[in-house]
């Protein structure tokens, strides 16, 4: 079985500072890595993906995220962060040996303070 | 403009009255899904279609019905509501059947069952 593990309901910086989502994942083959963002009242937005290759992803809006086999970790990372950032943010996991299946983790809530 | 659409997006109904949550996409996507996001639970993928007459099911697909008879839509059926069948759902589709495509949301249907 697949899953996702995001350790922080809730993460908050200041604007400008680096900021850092946190995401942990288990699956049974090569895992496909996803961030989507939903701001309030919004569907789900993609950010990036991570499939194969170079372990650090660049995505929308200046975000990264840097794929850690070792750990299975994917955290998603901006070096300057905007108030315009605040949003609830998902990872989400999926594996070519179940590929329909999608499994996404609880959340974590992003505030930017000016 | 490329979308997805769901109908309607706010809906207060009773226990036990039949009701369809329509989804529809405009860019000959092959994988639909639909998801339900309670809080502190994340997002859990009800069910999923491959491709149009191939559905199947995810992690929480009691109580809920699909159908893909046209590649565009995807009908999520709730036979007999229940209150715990209140939340917030949301339909998604994908370019291919391929677990690397990013998905693309819908702006969500609020559901609450009395």
């Amino acid at each position: 079985a697949q899953s996702v593990a995001q350790p922080e309901d809730q993460v908050n910086v200041a604007e400008g500072n680096p900021l850092t989502v946190k995401c942990t994942y288990s699956v049974s083959g090569n895992p496909y890595l996803f961030w989507y963002v939903q701001y309030p009242n919004r569907g789900l937005q993609f950010l990036l993906k991570y499939i194969t290759g170079d372990n650090l992803v660049k995505g929308s809006y200046g975000f990264e995220a840097e794929f850690n086999k070792s750990q299975t970790s994917f955290h998603l990372k901006k070096p300057s962060a905007l108030v315009s950032d605040s949003a609830l943010y998902f990872c989400a996991v999926r594996d070519m040996r179940v590929p329909g299946k999608s499994t996404f983790g609880d959340g974590t809530t992003l505030t930017v303070k000016p | 403009e490329a979308q997805v659409t769901q109908n309607p997006r706010y809906l207060i109904t009773v226990t036990g009255k039949k009701l369809t949550v329509t989804c529809s996409q405009n860019m000959n996507h092959e994988y639909m899904s639909w998801y339900r996001q309670d809080p502190g639970l994340g997002l859990r993928q009800i069910y999923y279609s491959m491709n149009v007459e191939v559905t199947d099911k995810g992690d929480v697909p009691e109580g809920y019905k699909v159908s893909r008879k046209e590649k565009r839509n995807f009908p999520l059926i709730l036979e007999s509501p229940s209150p715990n069948q209140t939340s917030l759902y949301f339909c998604a589709s994908s370019f291919s059947r391929d677990p690397y495509n990013e998905q693309f949301f819908g702006p969500g249907t609020r559901l609450t069952v009395l």
